[in-house]
This record gives structure tokens, sequence and C-alpha cells, in this order.
């Protein structure tokens, strides 16, 4: 009974470099979502896929790209990291239909450093 | 101003006792609300799902929305150290066909709980 499944758990990056991080569901969920959580801001979200083949911007989307591969996996890019972008990175996911609001049910998260 | 603001604590308390999480919110399109537990190092865990203004209640845990004050509540009766975590609040609003928030969700801040034995 995985749920959603983050990889990796920990990773440590230079500035400048990039990387993806993968998220994966089996829960047959049409909808999936990628926060950053931060002290003191709470989790706010960057980017969604409201169903296979569809991406829209969150509320802090920039420097990062997403792509929802297939119905089951939604990654996560960062082109070139910024110490800025130093945080615990949550994906998430939703089941029913488009316009249902079931809630999310969420990864064990990414923690990412940025040097 | 944010729209959801939650008391962030830290909030201690003797294993036992009543406890009482707190939420309040602007955005009156709001009409969803949940109750996250957060381990630490882990994910948020849904705890509570609710719709209409009233209480609902799930073995220790009642979750109470009260949509006139725009203020929602977690009190969680007969505390246990495994209580111990951070619980946040989030809520959303009334999805629409051609709309682009599908099923976006706005979170409180959380607030840190510790039960001591």
């Amino acid at each position: 009974n995985a749920g959603v499944t983050q990889t990796p758990k920990f990773q440590v990056l230079k500035t400048g470099q990039s990387m993806t991080l993968q998220c994966a569901q089996d829960m047959n969920h049409n909808s999936m979502y990628w926060y950053r959580q931060d002290p003191g801001m709470g989790l706010r979200l960057i980017y969604y896929s409201a169903s296979e083949g569809t991406t829209d911007k969150g509320e802090v989307p920039n420097g990062y790209n997403v792509s929802r591969l297939n119905k089951r996996e939604f990654s996560l890019r960062l082109e070139s990291a910024a110490p800025s972008q130093t945080s615990v990175y949550f994906c998430a996911s939703r089941g029913g239909p488009t316009y249902s609001n079931q809630p999310q049910h969420f990864g064990d998260g990414t923690r990412l450093s940025i040097l | 101003q944010k729209e959801v603001e939650q008391d962030p604590g830290p909030l201690s308390v003797p294993e036992g006792a009543i406890v009482s999480l707190n939420c309040t919110y602007s955005n009156s399109a709001f009409q969803y609300f949940m109750w996250y537990r957060q381990y630490s190092r882990k994910g948020p865990e849904l705890l509570m799902y609710t719709y209409s203004s009233g209480n609902k209640e799930d073995g220790r845990f009642t979750a109470q929305v009260d949509k006139s004050s725009k203020y929602i509540s977690l009190f969680i009766r007969d505390s246990q150290p495994s209580d111990s975590a951070t619980y946040l609040c989030a809520m959303s609003g009334t999805l629409r066909a051609g709309g682009t928030s599908y099923g976006k969700l706005t979170f409180g801040q959380g607030t840190i709980l510790t039960v001591h034995p």
C-alpha cells in the first residue's frame, strides 16, 4: 500500500546544478501537486496537474518546471538550483473526478539543500 | 493578510488534556476544510475532512466549522504523547468548470503540539 512515493529522500546540490525530483502514485488519482514547505511559511503550491496531459502554475512556480509523464508520475525539475530553493518538497495526489473536492494525499517529501 | 491564519504555537500540554487548535480564514469561497497531522520528517497525513458548518467526530478528534465566523477548530480529547506533531489546517473552494484551480488547497502555517507524559 505505497500511496505516494517520492525519490530521492535527501539531496545536496551546488548552486547552478540541475535536478529532477520524482513522484509516483499508485492510487489511480487524476490530479497531482508539488509543494514546498519552509519554516513559518506552511505549504506553498509550486505546480499542479489537474489531469494527465495538463499542468498549471501554482503560487511559487519561478525556477521550476514540471512534467506529467503519465497518470502515475509527476516530476519537478530545478534547471539551475539556487540557495533560495533549499526546502522540503512534497508531492500529493487527489482522487475522484477532476471537478471533485476529494482531499489530497501526500508523500514523505524530498529534503533538498543547495549550497 | 494571509488567506488562512493559524496559531503557530508551539503548544505543550500534559497527557490526557483536551487540545484546541484553531484557524481563521478570510476567503468566503472556501467550502471544504481539512486537518492534517505531520510527524517529524514525514508528509502530512489527512485527519479530518468536513464540508458543512457544525461538528464532525472521529474517535478522540472533533472538527468544528463555523462558516459565518470563518473559523475552524480541531479538538483532541484525552491527548496522548503519540499526538505530538504539527497540525495543519487546509481549505479549498468550490470548483467550477473551466476554472484553473482544481482542488487547490490553501494551508495554515501549522501548529506544533507536544503532549508530555
